[in-house]
């Protein structure tokens, strides 16, 4: 089945700094991308639509200077979250879609949980 | 616009059945979806339903009323393994499979 490898899996990083998260498809390829953001006990937000070969598209209070995207290939884009804050930690995680179609189920990555000191 | 409901949390029996229900308003409906989530790892897929009615996959099943905006997901024969976030979702209209989650309901369940 559809395999998408996310890492790291687990980061601890210092205010101000910045953290580049990768996910992959490991078994097919993926146009589109998504990134979502899971704060404890709540469900999956919707961060951004990453296209391979064009700007990713934000949802609505996502700052996209501030959480950067990057799909440099058909198999892998990166989220990178830039002047990290302690706001920001959280659980971070992409998925991609195994077609093209409205009954096509998202495979996920294992998600990485960003804690910012 | 959209929006999902479903309870927070439930509690069950090992072996019982339960039942989580998940309403929907859409300005579109292309579909509803189940995941499952365990504490700490990413969600996998259950079902998916577009159709009214009442899709049977092992223990798991899922029912959708379309007219009524409305799904559960059944779990019958439930195992100590069954407990975790059992999440709604459906596509956002026009944007095939760019999914909305609902906030999930927590599922214990105890011998």
């Amino acid at each position: 089945g559809a395999v998408v490898s996310q890492h790291p899996s687990r980061v601890i990083c210092k205010s101000g700094t910045s953290v580049k998260i990768e996910c992959r498809s490991l078994d097919f390829q993926a146009t589109t991308m998504f990134w979502y953001r899971q704060f404890p006990k709540q469900s999956l937000m919707l961060m951004a639509t990453s296209n391979e070969g064009s700007k990713a598209t934000y949802e609505q209070g996502v700052e996209k200077d501030k959480f950067l995207i990057n799909h440099a290939s058909l198999t892998l884009s990166t989220l990178t979250v830039t002047s990290a804050h302690p706001e920001d930690s959280s659980f971070y995680i992409c998925s991609a879609p195994g077609g093209s179609s409205y009954n096509s189920p998202l495979h996920f990555g294992n998600g990485t949980r960003l804690t910012v000191t | 616009g959209q929006n999902i409901d479903q309870p927070t949390e439930m509690t069950a029996t090992e072996g019982a059945i339960v039942q989580i229900n998940c309403t929907y308003q859409t300005s579109g409906f292309n579909g509803l979806f189940w995941y499952q989530q365990h504490a700490g790892e990413a969600p996998t897929f259950l079902s998916y339903n577009v159709l009214d009615g009442l899709e049977e996959k092992g223990r798991f099943s899922s029912f959708l009323s379309r007219s009524k905006g409305y799904s559960y997901l059944l779990l019958k024969e439930l195992q100590m393994k069954d407990s975790a976030s059992y999440l709604c979702a459906v596509p956002l209209s026009g944007g095939y499979n760019k999914l909305i989650f609902g906030a999930g309901t927590r599922l214990a369940v105890h011998p």
